[in-house]
């Protein structure tokens, strides 16, 4: 069964913070994505990266970087974190190319609190 | 990826069978329908997929439509497990992949 770790599962911090998501896969993927969900909005786009030291950009980018280390590890960073920020992040690989089952596998998520 | 809708929210009850519809008017020749769901406070899991045949597997029937401008994942005596977020999403060659609001399932008892 293909795994998706993601740290940590919640986080709180202060406007104008420093965070760092983490994500780690162990499914030999190529692609991982970074999503967020807000009530009203479904899941959006933020980045993706199709290997390590790629990085593509989502629907929803502003106020975000990411950084995809190795083929496992796969990191959202906010440099100064907004209140609108606050939301749920989910994190998700896949082997595009695998097949014609490119299926996207899941964190659990992490919640973020921008106070 | 081309962009679907489906309703924002269906109503069943425990053993029915339930048919959640998906429109993709403008879904191109090399996208796969993709349907993940979703309940609360984790991540979309993988439902099922198809091209132009209809397909089944232990989750789900998908019925795609011979012009495949719509689908319908079928669900077949659903139970209160049932009950999640169901996403209807196109995929193609491009790697970008992007879910909308998705189709929210009551179930009762």
């Amino acid at each position: 069964e293909a795994a998706v770790t993601q740290s940590p599962r919640n986080k709180v911090t202060v406007t104008g913070g420093n965070v760092t998501l983490s994500c780690r896969q162990t499914n030999s993927h190529n692609y991982m994505y970074w999503y967020r969900q807000d009530t009203g909005h479904g899941l959006r786009l933020i980045h993706y990266s199709y290997g390590a030291g790629n990085l593509q950009i989502g629907d929803v980018p502003d106020g975000y970087k990411a950084t995809r280390t190795t083929q496992e590890d796969f990191f959202l960073l906010l440099e100064l974190a907004s209140p609108s920020q606050t939301s749920l992040y989910f994190c998700a690989s896949s082997d595009l190319w695998g097949g014609r089952q490119n299926t996207l596998y899941f964190g659990a998520g992490t919640r973020l609190s921008v106070l | 990826d081309a962009k679907t809708t489906q309703p924002d929210s269906m109503e069943s009850t425990e053993g029915e069978t339930v048919h959640l519809p998906c429109s993709h008017a403008t879904i191109s020749g090399n996208e796969y329908i993709y349907w993940y769901r979703q309940v609360p406070l984790q991540g979309p899991e993988y439902v099922t997929h198809g091209l132009q045949q209809n397909t089944t597997n232990s989750m789900a029937f998908l019925a795609i439509a011979s012009d495949r401008k719509s689908s319908t994942l079928i669900l077949p005596h659903v139970s209160l497990r049932d009950a999640a977020v169901y996403h209807c999403i196109l995929r193609g060659t491009g790697s970008k992949l992007s879910f909308g609001k998705g189709a929210k399932l009551t179930v009762s008892p």
